[in-house]
């Protein structure tokens, strides 16, 4: 089956640093991958939406330049949270998809900043 | 309005009996519908697809009903680790997911 690796799996950082976060397909080729945050008691929230060599498509009030999306290739994107601060903390979650796979997610990353 | 709503629960299930649990959404052009289980800190995984016909896997049996726009889940035979966060999530017109908050499902001795 289709497998998505996430990490870091949780990750502590100081306010104001960046934070990179990557996603890996492992047995399929993933032409769209999709960043997720979800807040306690929330729902997922669609941050972005990338396409391999191309730019992503971030969803209304999520800042790009704070959130930087990378899909470079079929198997990997990377989310870079930059200048990190308390309100950014959350549960971070990539999904992937592929021609023969439907949505694969990633194990997520728990990011905290203090 | 939310894209999907669903009732947080908790629902409180003794082990053994059935617990059901609706979720509603707003965009009438959606094509596809799941059911995602999510245990504490952990991500989403996949339940089930719901089907128009409806459909069983085992325990589980959702419906779906595009006339009132709206999926369900329900649970025969409650184990102890059917408690989790259930999802209810809706592919839109435009190819993206939409997660509902998730019903919560406390499955008790």
């Amino acid at each position: 089956g289709a497998v998505v690796s996430q990490h870091p799996s949780w990750v502590i950082c100081k306010s104001g640093t960046s934070v990179k976060i990557e996603c890996r397909s492992l047995d399929f080729q993933a032409t769209t991958m999709f960043w997720y945050r979800q807040f306690p008691k929330q729902s997922l929230m669609l941050m972005a939406t990338s396409n391999e060599g191309s730019k992503a498509t971030y969803e209304q009030g999520v800042e790009k330049d704070k959130f930087l999306i990378n899909h470079a290739s079929l198997t990997l994107s990377t989310l870079t949270v930059t200048s990190a601060h308390p309100e950014d903390s959350s549960f971070y979650i990539c999904s992937a998809t592929g021609d023969q796979y439907g949505y694969t997610f990633g194990s997520g990353t728990r990011l905290t900043v203090v | 309005r939310k894209e999907v709503e669903q009732d947080p629960g908790p629902f409180n299930v003794p082990e053994g009996a059935t617990v059901a649990f609706n979720c509603t959404y707003s965009n009438s052009a959606s094509q596809s519908f799941f059911w995602y289980r999510q245990d504490c800190r952990k991500e989403p995984k996949l339940l089930m697809s719901v089907y128009s016909s409806g459909n069983e896997d085992g325990r589980f049996t959702a419906q779906l009903n595009r006339a009132s726009q709206y999926i369900s889940l329900l649970i025969r035979d409650s184990k102890l680790s059917d408690s989790a966060t259930y999802l209810c999530v809706v592919d839109d017109s435009w190819g993206k997911l939409q997660f509902g908050a998730g019903t919560q499902v406390v499955v008790t001795p």
